[in-house]
């Protein structure tokens, strides 16, 4: 079975800075997806940014960035440039591509952009 | 406009009571599933449909009952044997398994 680990409950960023959020997954599979979804104060989960296993380039979405490191098993998320609107908690998600899968999330990070 | 509408946004019941949690989407998608979220967790899933009329359980499907007759929606209902119903519920749906998905804005269901 799959595992996502977040090992930050909470974390802390000043406006306009640079902050990482890790996230570990534990598979056999090979072929897979990794996810990084935000939910804000209104509870709404919104797709930050998705990695595909078999592509070696790291995604990036604007100001959203990942390290994906697939012998390691990490997918950790880079957000710069920080705003006040990416308070949230941010939520890493993994799924294999077989026919019948579905995710598995992590328990999450709360992220609190201050002033 | 294309999304996925859960209705209501709040919703309460007294214990014994079964209660039908909506979830439609237009986004033309195959898939579809329901989570549960508890404060500090992430989420659970309760069922998942891949298709009209078939549909599986997830890691907590007892006391909750699904229906897909159409593409378009996928009604969760909790019944009076789920010991824990208060949480908020999300619904999502993606175009195949193994995809992204897509959330509505969830349902807030607390039973007393």
């Amino acid at each position: 079975a799959q595992t996502v680990t977040q090992s930050q409950p909470e974390m802390s960023v000043q406006e306009a800075e640079t902050v990482t959020l890790s996230c570990t997954y534990d598979t056999s599979e090979n072929n897979y997806y990794l996810f990084w979804y935000k939910q804000p104060p209104s509870r709404q989960m919104i797709l930050v940014i998705r990695q595909e296993a078999y592509k070696q380039q790291n995604a990036t979405e604007n100001r959203f960035s990942v390290n994906f490191q697939k012998a390691a098993k990490s997918f950790s998320l880079k957000i710069s440039d920080s705003q006040l609107g990416d308070t949230a908690m941010y939520f890493c998600a993994f799924t294999y591509t077989g026919t019948a899968s579905k995710l598995t999330f992590g328990t999450g990070t709360r992220l609190q952009v201050t002033l | 406009d294309g999304g996925i509408t859960q209705s209501p946004k709040y919703l309460f019941r007294k214990e014994g009571q079964n209660v039908t949690l909506s979830c439609e989407q237009n986004l033309n998608h195959d898939a579809m599933y329901w989570y549960r979220q508890d404060p500090g967790q992430g989420l659970r899933l309760i069922y998942y449909s891949q298709i009209v009329n078939d549909f599986q359980k997830g890691d907590i499907a007892e006391g909750y009952s699904v229906s897909r007759e159409k593409k378009e929606s996928f009604p969760l209902t909790v019944t009076s044997a789920q010991k824990n119903p208060t949480a908020f519920y999300l619904c999502a749906s993606s175009i195949g398994t193994s995809r992204e998905q897509y959330f509505g804005p969830g349902t807030r269901l607390t039973v007393t």
